[in-house]
């Protein structure tokens, strides 16, 4: 059982330059979220799913787009890199109204220059 | 290395010693609260989490209190031990969604041998 899969776990970027970070989870679980960590700032949603083919906005959203074709899987893509979007990048997935809250992947360290 | 834990709140206590890491909340409509641990490097994962309907509940050396009238949710740790340094952070959710979580900023907890 891997829990929740991120990859890569490291990237660097050019300003521009496109990119898609994925995220797989094998709990059949129906929720799943991108969240960014910045320092001081905490953990702040991008975008959310709450099953496949259905997706919703976070706090964050600009620069970012997700589709939800299978309930495993949950790419975050980057359209334009900008540094403004170097961070610490988690997936995460929940059964949502399931004691436990989300289960976090490993994460993916961007860094855009 | 990590940045997380830049601009944090800190808490530094001995190997031993009670720890107590507070949280306040904003949103009145919250009716699910979880608290995270974060080790550098690594994703947030699950400690203990409360429902409104409850002021307290007990997991395994940790206790989580809730103070619906003042917003302010608290979390104790046991007989702290070197392996519980780490930040920590409390979530709450969307109001009636459990699956869209609004993290605090965090708190790192230093234990000193």
């Amino acid at each position: 059982n891997a829990g929740v899969t991120q990859t890569p776990k490291f990237q660097v970027l050019k300003t521009g330059q496109s990119m898609t970070l994925q995220c797989a989870q094998d709990m059949n679980h129906e929720y799943m979220s991108w969240y960014r960590q910045d320092p001081g700032m905490g953990l702040r949603l991008i975008h959310y799913s709450v099953g496949a083919g259905i997706t919703d906005q976070g706090e964050v959203p600009n620069g970012y787009n997700v589709s939800r074709s299978t309930t495993e899987d949950f790419p975050l893509r980057l359209l334009s890199a900008a540094p403004s979007q170097t961070s610490v990048y988690f997936c995460a997935s929940s059964y949502g109204t399931a004691a436990g809250g989300y289960t976090f992947g490993s994460g993916t360290r961007l860094t855009v220059v | 290395g990590e940045s997380v834990g830049l601009h944090l709140p800190t808490l530094s206590v001995q190997e031993g010693d009670n720890s107590i890491i507070n949280c306040a909340y904003s949103n009145s409509a919250s009716d699910y609260f979880i608290w995270y641990k974060q080790e550098s490097g690594k994703g947030p994962q699950f400690i203990i989490d409360i429902r409104s309907n409850m002021d307290k509940r007990q997991g395994q050396r940790v206790t989580v209190l809730l103070n619906k009238t003042v917003k302010h949710l608290s979390l104790q740790i046991a007989a702290t031990q070197p392996g519980d340094s780490a930040v920590y952070f409390c979530a709450e959710n969307d109001g009636g969604s459990n699956y869209k979580l609004t993290f605090g900023k965090g708190t790192l907890l230093t234990v000193n041998p």
